[in-house]
């Protein structure tokens, strides 16, 4: 079993709707989610983060974290076009991140 | 402020070839990485550095060695390069360790082992 678990996708929605992409983990150690934002032939980058549980909004984007579920979400509403891209969770315990497989999204205008 | 740099972006080897992928950064960071990509696998630490003179090993070392002679230059160097590291190679800094500071990424580095 992968210590962080994504589905690879590709996850296709039209222009508008609103998206969910999750993780799973099996590490309790875990204090910091991160989610990457990858466009394609690009390096990913920091989208948004959360210590511990709970909720954390910015403009149409939402992270949450249930630790005993072991399970993180982000949501984005009003979804766009450029919205497409792959979308990486990770995680850490300590300075090491654990990364999952990365989410393909497509928005179809 | 160019972040990081990274050459080449595209590179055929053949099999046995040695080569070096160079990454720069001009943010001051401490920390530096390498890692790899391939498909359906995310991110795979290779290699990391916490400062100049010292550098430890990630995930997936075999293959690869590194040097940190100053806090700008983090080269990946492959030895007898092999099919299996055909793979799309990130360079990534960051001011500190791991646990939420923001990990800043070069655009990759595209190696094709045949």
């Amino acid at each position: 079993q992968k210590e962080v678990e994504q589905d690879p996708g590709p996850l296709s929605v039209p222009e508008g709707a609103i998206v969910s992409l999750n993780c799973t983990y099996s590490n309790s150690a875990f204090q910091y989610f991160m989610w990457y934002r990858q466009y394609s032939r690009k390096g990913p980058e920091l989208l948004m983060y959360t210590y511990s549980s709970g909720n954390k909004e910015d403009g149409r984007f939402t992270a949450q974290v249930d630790k005993s579920s072991k399970y993180i979400s982000l949501f984005i509403r009003d979804s766009q076009p450029s919205d497409s891209a792959t979308y990486l969770c990770a995680m850490s315990a300590n300075y090491q991140l654990i990364w999952g497989a990365g989410t393909k999204l497509i928005i179809k205008p | 402020n160019a972040g990081v740099t990274q050459t080449p972006k595209f590179r055929i080897l053949k099999i046995g070839q040695s080569m070096t992928l160079q990454c720069a950064q001009d943010m001051n960071h401490n920390y530096m990485y390498w890692y790899r990509q391939d498909p359906g696998m995310g991110l795979k630490l290779i290699y990391y550095s916490v400062g100049a003179g010292i550098t430890d090993k990630g995930e997936v070392p075999n293959g690869y060695n590194v040097s940190r002679s100053t806090t700008e230059d983090f080269p990946l160097r492959l030895e007898l390069a092999a099919p299996s590291q055909t793979s799309v190679y990130f360079c990534a800094s960051s001011y500190r360790g791991g646990q939420g500071n923001t990990i800043y990424f070069g655009e990759g580095s595209w190696l094709t082992v045949v």
